[in-house]
């Protein structure tokens, strides 16, 4: 059973056109984190909530903001995207307590045209 | 100086070998230590912690030296299905929850 489900999978938007990347989430996690992974890099965390408690990492750009309606589910918006932020998006969640495993998603594929 | 440096690779190894892999953090106050495992165009997926005292699952073993903060994966026998990339990865300072990924080695098992 998938615990972690982003959605889409594949992403094409143009540029400057606003685009909402979703991930939900059956664990019942309180954390949940958006990174954003380019070829051959790391994932860069670029947010995350801790409940409803919102945490912007200090080099995030203002073009990504984000959402958490609820425990499950939380959204990534790029408001214009450019051509640099193709990249591959990941979803995780984290239980608070003392473990820091991370369940990821699958991750959305953006590509920008 | 990056948070979590790795050597990159690739590492081409035949079927049945013994790989190694190595990892440096710069931040002394971390305190948490896993390798993740991620194949081509997925997600990362925990492969395992790492504790101080190492420890092993199966043909896998990973150290920690605090003292000069480095990590390091032991894989034998490798099998095709080791193929993947193996992130370092460390938590970013003490009490931190947040996680700092290494770019990752890329292990190709060769038949």
């Amino acid at each position: 059973d998938a615990m972690v489900i982003q959605n889409p999978r594949y992403q094409v938007t143009q540029f400057g056109k606003p685009v909402t990347l979703s991930c939900s989430q059956t664990l019942n996690h309180n954390v949940m984190y958006w990174y954003q992974q380019k070829s051959s890099q790391a994932p860069k965390l670029l947010f995350h909530y801790y409940d409803k408690d919102f945490n912007n990492e200090a080099d995030t750009p203002d073009n990504f903001q984000s959402r958490r309606p609820n425990t499950s589910f939380c959204f990534l918006d790029i408001r214009s995207p450019g051509l640099g932020d193709a990249a591959m998006y990941l979803c995780a969640t984290r239980a608070s307590g003392p473990s820091y495993e991370q369940y990821f998603g699958p991750g959305t594929r953006l590509t920008v045209t | 100086r990056k948070e979590v440096e790795q050597d990159p690779g690739p590492f081409n190894v035949p079927e049945g070998a013994t790989v190694a892999f190595n990892c440096t953090y710069s931040n002394s106050a971390s305190q948490s230590f896993f390798w993740y495992r991620q194949d081509c165009r997925k997600e990362p997926k925990l492969l395992m912690s790492v504790y101080s005292s190492g420890n092993e699952d199966g043909r896998f073993t990973a150290q920690l030296n605090r003292a000069s903060q480095y990590i390091s994966l032991l894989i034998r026998d490798s099998k095709l299905s080791d193929s993947a990339t193996y992130l370092c990865v460390v938590t970013r300072g003490a009490g931190a929850n947040n996680l700092f990924f290494g770019t990752g080695t890329r292990l190709t098992v060769i038949p």
